[in-house]
């Protein structure tokens, strides 16, 4: 079974509105965090945030957040008043604190496009 | 703000002909990982390193795939005999701990995130 699952290959978003990116993942450890990551067109794996299994609020960086449904093991990302910028690949992973150990599972990611 | 570096940005190789692949950690980390992203595909896992060891690695690191921290800041991925299939961006990461850091033992926190490097793309004719 695939860990970590994205199923929009694609997404558009008008600027300055707000898009969900969805993933879902899959895991019995009880200890596990969820990570987003950007690559933009250059190629770079750029940090957005991340949601630790015990926490209690939903994670927000800045015009990130992070709907956190942990019974329904789903972790999707929002983003808010979207840029020009904000065009690029998006990846959600997870590590998982005892079952594996130390390495990322990523999905295969989503393609935005904010349209101006 | 302290970043992880990779040698070079795109490299190109014959096929047959050995790569070592170069990275540069944040300085104090202690958990170097290596990824690779074939073209339009999703980034895997290849293996962790710790303590001058090995500590995981997946079936995509065989015995064609080797890696080594010969001093005390570079971290370098061997591929000995490259393959067409080999092409691919290979991301080098570091972290400060494994998953326990930030005090609760038993929670992961973002202590524990990794910081990816701009990626090397290798390029197998």
């Amino acid at each position: 079974a695939q860990k970590i699952t994205q199923t929009q290959p694609g997404m558009f978003v008008q600027e300055k509105e707000a898009v969900t990116l969805d993933c879902t993942y899959d895991t019995s450890d009880p200890s596990y965090g969820l990570f987003w990551y950007k690559q933009p067109s250059s190629g770079e794996m750029i940090f957005l945030i991340y949601q630790g299994s015990y926490d209690q609020q939903n994670a927000t960086e800045g015009r990130y957040s992070l709907n956190f449904q942990k019974a329904r093991k789903s972790a999707n990302l929002v983003i808010s008043a979207s840029q020009l910028g904000d065009s690029a690949m998006y990846f959600c992973a997870m590590r998982e604190r005892y079952n594996t150990g130390n390495q990322f599972y990523f999905g295969t990611g989503t393609s935005l496009t904010v349209i101006p | 703000e302290p970043e992880v570096t990779q040698t070079p940005s795109h490299q190109v190789t014959q096929m047959g002909q050995e790569v070592i692949l170069r990275c540069v950690p944040i300085s104090n980390h202690l958990y170097f990982y290596w990824y690779r992203q074939i073209l339009g595909q999703k980034v895997e896992f290849l293996v962790s390193f710790y303590n001058n060891e090995i500590s995981e690695k997946s079936e995509i690191f065989d015995d064609q795939f080797s890696v080594e921290r010969p001093d005390g800041s570079n971290f370098t991925l061997k591929i000995r005999s490259t393959k067409l299939e080999d092409s691919a961006m290979y991301f080098c990461a570091s972290s400060v701990a494994r998953g326990s850091g930030g005090g609760d033992s038993g929670r992961l926190s973002s202590y524990n995130e990794q910081f990816f490097g701009p990626g090397t793309r290798l390029t197998v004719l």
